[in-house]
């Protein structure tokens, strides 16, 4: 598969934004995907973004998409205790090989807010 | 809300063991996955399958094999668990006319002794 690359660790202050980032590598994907997965649960998606688009905002959530880089974002607006968690960037891919939809996922990035 | 349940939340075996982890999803979905999450490593893919019957190799099969005699359910066994198959599992599933997300179950921690 191709490789995601995201940094493991951030912190941010309750009420500052939170900008996560991710690298991807396969050009020829469809859809960016960012998860949210709390301790000891499975991954949950946040939101997600069409290759061909630049920017989507959902509430809080804004995700900017630089195709040219091959750079994903996530920033977080406000970012309270509750968004402390880990975040998985994923890039989702037609997998030829059989009648299927596959996804890359990065490792994660784990949210540290401080109050 | 599409569903994807797995058999057990924690599971403790010991080594030799036989191990079944079940997966069930109720949208209809025609592929299925499953994969294992290790700190430092993230999610890696074991096995998929997109179709009854029908699997694939992910990246990280040695040790495992799946089952799917059903739409609704993909299974994973582990034929003889050992210690380094200790992790948490993860089943997701995704029907190919909605690539707009992979959802996921709650996951199994597994823990072999």
């Amino acid at each position: 598969g191709e490789d995601v690359e995201q940094s493991l660790f951030l912190s941010v202050r309750e009420g500052d934004s939170s900008v996560i980032n991710c690298t991807y590598t396969d050009s020829s994907s469809t859809y960016l995907y960012w998860y949210k997965q709390e301790p000891g649960a499975g991954l949950q998606l946040l939101t997600y973004i069409f290759s061909n688009m630049d920017m989507k905002q959902d509430q809080r959530l804004t995700v900017l998409l630089n195709k040219k880089d091959k750079h994903l974002s996530l920033r977080i607006a406000d970012t309270q205790t509750g968004d402390s968690a880990i975040y998985v960037c994923a890039e989702g891919f037609a997998y030829s090989g059989a009648g299927s939809y596959q996804l890359t996922f990065g490792k994660g990035t784990k949210l540290s807010v401080i109050p | 809300d599409v569903k994807v349940t797995q058999s057990s939340r924690y599971l403790v075996k010991r080594t030799g063991e036989k191990v079944f982890l079940e997966c069930v999803q109720d949208m209809d979905h025609e592929n299925m996955f499953w994969y294992r999450q290790d700190p430092g490593l993230g999610l890696r893919l074991i096995y998929f399958s997109y179709d009854v019957k029908m699997k694939e190799k992910g990246d990280i099969p040695e040790g495992y094999s799946v089952s799917r005699e059903k739409k609704e359910r993909f299974s994973l066994i582990l034929e003889s668990a050992s210690t380094n198959q200790t992790s948490m599992y993860l089943c997701a599933s995704i029907r190919l006319a909605d690539t707009d997300t992979q959802y996921f179950g709650p996951g199994t921690r597994l823990t072999v002794l």
